[in-house]
């Protein structure tokens, strides 16, 4: 089975600061991709950046980076800069190839970026 | 390209009644996913479908759950005799066929649903 697993429910970080939300996962399938997605309040659910597992090099879309550690199994994301616009909730998702490619979800972490 | 749309963004209605809910994807995205969210969770997989196909379904889509995408373009899902316990959020996505990019799904802003 595939799971993913969030262990912060809540985080918070002064504007500006940087922040590193945590997220480990499962996964016994060789292709698979990660992702963070950001849903802010009462609006939809974006995606934040992307990795795919064949690759070592860490995805980066400018403020935010990841640090994927494949054998770990862990795949955090930083978020540098934090700015007010970043409060959300923020989900790691894993994607394992096949036919379907349907997202597992984390339970989430909520981010506050405190002015 | 507007993005992917759902209606309605909420729904209000009592034990029993039957809903039904629409996604229009984002043009050319021939994958689609249908979610539920309920509230501290992660979305949890529903259904997917490729063109008008519907290749695969959740054990957490029952017997009074139905989805089609008839023409391939917008969906439907639609609950028979709703519970409380079916109060959600739905959420739908679309992914593009044939880029490097097929795998990350966007998604639509969702639809509240409010099973009294």
């Amino acid at each position: 089975a595939q799971t993913v697993t969030q262990s912060q429910p809540e985080m918070s970080v002064q504007e500006a600061e940087t922040v590193t939300l945590s997220c480990t996962y499962d996964t016994s399938e060789s292709n698979y991709y990660l992702f963070w997605y950001k849903q802010p309040p009462s609006r939809q659910m974006i995606l934040v950046i992307r990795q795919e597992a064949y690759k070592q090099q860490n995805a980066t879309e400018n403020r935010f980076s990841v640090n994927f550690q494949k054998a770990a199994k862990s795949f955090s994301l930083k978020i540098s800069d934090s700015q007010l616009g970043d409060t959300a909730m923020y989900f790691c998702a894993l994607a394992y190839g096949g036919a379907t490619n349907k997202l597992i979800f984390g339970t989430g972490t909520l981010l506050a970026v405190q002015p | 390209d507007t993005g992917v749309s759902q209606d309605p963004r909420h729904k209000i209605t009592k034990r029993g009644q039957n809903v039904t809910f629409r996604c229009d994807p984002i043009s050319e995205h021939n994958r689609l996913y249908w979610y539920r969210q309920t509230l501290g969770q992660g979305p949890e997989f529903l259904t997917y479908f490729q063109n008008e196909a519907q290749l695969e379904k959740s054990r957490l889509l029952s017997d009074r759950f139905s989805a089609e995408r008839p023409k391939g373009s917008f969906s439907t899902l639609e609950i028979q005799r709703t519970e409380q316990g079916d109060s959600a959020m739905y959420l739908c996505a679309s992914s593009p066929p044939g880029t490097s990019h097929t795998d990350t799904q966007y998604f639509g802003p969702g639809t509240r649903l409010t099973v009294l």
